[in-house]
């Protein structure tokens, strides 16, 4: 069946360090992606959504970019932190049905 | 904004027993719910999608009559694992939503963590 992949499942950055998450999706009738973070023992934190008439986004320190064309979606957070140390999920939603996430990628911040 | 309350945080129990976990929006009216199931260092998989005051709509593989779930109000679901084994130990989130689940954010409870013995 379709399914959001990740390409790597994890990275490691030093503090101050930018970092770049990447995800495939492949269901291209999907025109809402959302980017999580999850902490360990916690449920995903939301940290920034487009929709697919947009190709970039911008947050506080974060920036998810959408590239319809090859189906691809990353998620860049500027001057990493330790707190962002997390797994990240990436989401896609197809009109009329629930999210589908990927497998997820760790983010690992070395001090 | 957008807060989710899940209860309870962590469950032991005996095979057998029957759990019941609370999804509550707190600020929001959540027109709809969802609930999850994650293993150890796995992605989450849906189980199951409910609409206020209508009958959850469950995944392929997901059964209706072990996972029974009620969604009674525009602020609750509740999920209960009937007859619990120890194949049922898992990490078991919810989210909900106030959009109808399609193009809006799903926000998350923080999960519950079912251990059975």
């Amino acid at each position: 069946g379709e399914s959001v992949g990740l390409h790597l499942p994890t990275l490691s950055v030093q503090e101050g360090d930018n970092s770049i998450i990447n995800c495939a999706y492949s269901n291209s009738a999907s025109d809402y992606f959302i980017w999580y973070k999850q902490e360990s023992g916690k449920g995903p934190q939301f940290i920034i959504d487009i929709r697919s008439n947009m190709d970039k986004r911008q947050g506080q320190r974060v920036t998810v970019l959408l590239n319809k064309t090859v189906k691809h979606l990353s998620l860049q957070i500027a001057a990493t932190q330790p707190g962002d140390s997390a797994v990240y999920f990436c989401a896609e939603n197809p009109p009329g049905r629930a999210l589908t996430f990927g497998s997820g990628t760790r983010l690992q911040v070395q001090p | 904004g957008a807060v989710v309350s899940q209860h309870p945080s962590r469950v032991i129990c005996k095979s057998g027993t029957s759990v019941k976990i609370e999804c509550r929006s707190l600020d929001f009216q959540a027109t709809t719910m969802f609930w999850y199931r994650q293993f150890p260092k796995q992605s989450l998989m849906l189980m199951a999608t409910s609409n206020e005051g209508s009958k959850a709509t469950y995944e392929q593989g997901v059964e209706k009559d072990k996972f029974l779930i009620n969604h009674a109000s525009l602020t609750l679901s509740t999920l209960t694992v009937t007859s619990a084994h120890p194949e049922d130990s898992s990490f078991y989130i919810c989210s909900a939503s106030s959009g109808g689940g399609s193009n809006q954010p799903q926000h998350f409870g923080d999960g519950t963590r079912l251990s059975i013995l």
